[in-house]
């Protein structure tokens, strides 16, 4: 079993649709994260949950949320979505203190089409 | 803020011959600092991290990195490269921002390796 879990793997939704992105960390992490990746862009920090509580929202529009109901566990609710956020989506986690050294942990990303 | 620059965005080498991926770092403490590969159609995976020990940091499949302060610089290096080496590298340092720990990570360079 891999330490950081993502499903779906590839998810295709049209621009009125409502769909979500599932995240399961099985490392005992603290912290979780969710990134974009686009072609040609560097990796765009979206979200961070530390210890379940949101820390971090960069920016993001609206028509993506977040929800951490526990430690192990990350969703990302989509909807409305337009064709510009067609990336892979990468969720992350990591230990937060005790000698926290930024070192993250990702699973292999849910690819996103939007048409 | 922490910002990371990688020189080139593509880099193609023959088979056993030197890799050398560029990095450059902006930071006035000293920084975590972290290289990460990506394989196709996977997620990011540590190759190595320097965290304020030696200055020559080394990490899996052959791969080392130093630091060098007075360049600014994290440079990675293999002597032989593979033909399995070939992937997105992406260069990355830690950044306390907003009271938060994060990641901040470079454009990533595609590195070729021709037989």
């Amino acid at each position: 079993e891999t330490g950081v879990t993502q499903t779906p793997r590839h998810l295709v939704m049209g621009m009125t649709n409502k769909k979500s992105l599932k995240c399961e960390q099985h490392l005992g992490h603290n912290a979780m994260y969710w990134y974009k990746q686009s072609a040609k862009k560097p990796l765009e920090l979206m979200f961070v949950y530390s210890l379940e509580e949101r820390v971090e929202n960069n920016s993001v529009p609206s028509r993506f949320s977040p929800e951490c109901p526990n430690s192990s566990h990350l969703f990302l609710h989509l909807h409305t979505l337009q064709p510009e956020d067609s990336a892979l989506y990468l969720c992350a986690s990591s230990q937060e203190g005790q000698g926290f050294a930024g070192e993250l942990f990702f699973g292999e990303g849910s690819r996103l089409t939007v048409l | 803020a922490q910002s990371v620059t990688q020189l080139g965005s593509h880099v193609s080498v023959s088979e056993g011959a030197l890799v050398l991926l560029r990095c450059n770092y902006s930071s006035s403490v000293p920084p975590y600092l972290f290289w990460y590969v990506q394989y196709p159609n996977q997620g990011l995976q540590l190759l190595l991290k320097y965290t304020s020990a030696a200055t020559l940091v080394k990490g899996i499949n052959g791969f080392e990195a130093e630091f060098k302060k007075s360049e600014t610089s994290f440079h990675l290096t293999k002597p032989s490269a593979h033909m399995s080496d070939a992937a997105e590298y992406f260069c990355a340092v830690s950044d306390r921002e907003g009271g938060s720990e994060k990641l901040v990570f470079g454009k990533g360079t595609k590195l070729t390796v021709n037989p």
